[in-house]
């Protein structure tokens, strides 16, 4: 079946202008994680949204960052006011909360790129 | 102190030798184990779950020692295809989020 996908697959953006991004979790799965991996950095945790409530934003770096969920399925992640240091893989991730507790399913992610 | 600390590597491997290699994780309170696989540009795929006694998954095998804080992972027989960065990624929460460590990168030499 389809796996997560994440859109854009890349995205160029000048420093100062705000970008979304976009997950498109498996269908059915309630759990959705939102992570970054910068350049030579292991993955960092922002976000998790069961069904559409965020009950933990504690990764989230700065109030410049925020996401949300919609119908239990397509989350979106907002930066604004981009910042050089944003540049990232952002990673969405999907899990099956009565299937496979732990199991989480990555998107392809995007890569961010803030001139 | 990184909450899940890795070994970077490179760990260069003849095929069909035996390679392993540990990570440490500070919170003691951690609750899940995993080993995640992640290949060039590419996104983190789970590779196997690590349990206290103890789980081999083909040429796989994983350890996890609670009282020391790490777990291991190895790799037999390896295969040119086994080239990649391994994730040690633990869990700490209810809500399942998940801790990663930088990752080890395997290469895997003909």
């Amino acid at each position: 079946g389809a796996g997560v996908s994440q859109s854009p697959s890349n995205k160029v953006t000048e420093k100062g202008k705000d970008v979304e991004l976009r997950c498109d979790p498996i269908s059915g799965h309630t759990a959705l994680y939102w992570y970054r991996q910068s350049l030579g950095q292991g993955l960092e945790f922002l976000i998790y949204f069961q069904g559409n409530s965020a009950p933990d934003k504690s990764g989230l770096p700065s109030d410049r960052f925020s996401a949300e969920r919609t119908g239990g399925s397509v989350s979106t992640l907002t930066i604004q006011r981009t910042q050089q240091e944003d540049s990232a893989v952002y990673l969405c991730a999907s899990r099956n909360l009565v299937a496979g507790p732990y199991e989480q399913y990555f998107g392809p992610g995007t890569r961010l790129t803030v001139t | 102190r990184k909450e899940v600390e890795q070994d970077p590597g490179p760990f260069n491997v003849p095929e069909g030798a035996t390679v392993a290699f540990n990570c440490t994780y500070s919170n003691s309170a951690s609750q899940s184990f995993f080993w995640y696989r992640q290949d060039c540009r590419k996104e983190p795929k789970l590779l196997m779950s690590v349990y206290s006694s103890g789980n081999e998954d083909g040429r796989f095998t994983a350890q996890l020692n609670r009282a020391s804080q790490y777990i291991s992972l190895l790799i037999r027989d390896s295969k040119l295809s086994d080239s990649a960065t391994y994730l040690c990624v633990v869990t700490t929460d209810s809500w399942g989020k998940l801790q990663f460590g930088a990752g080890t990168q395997v290469v895997v030499t003909p």
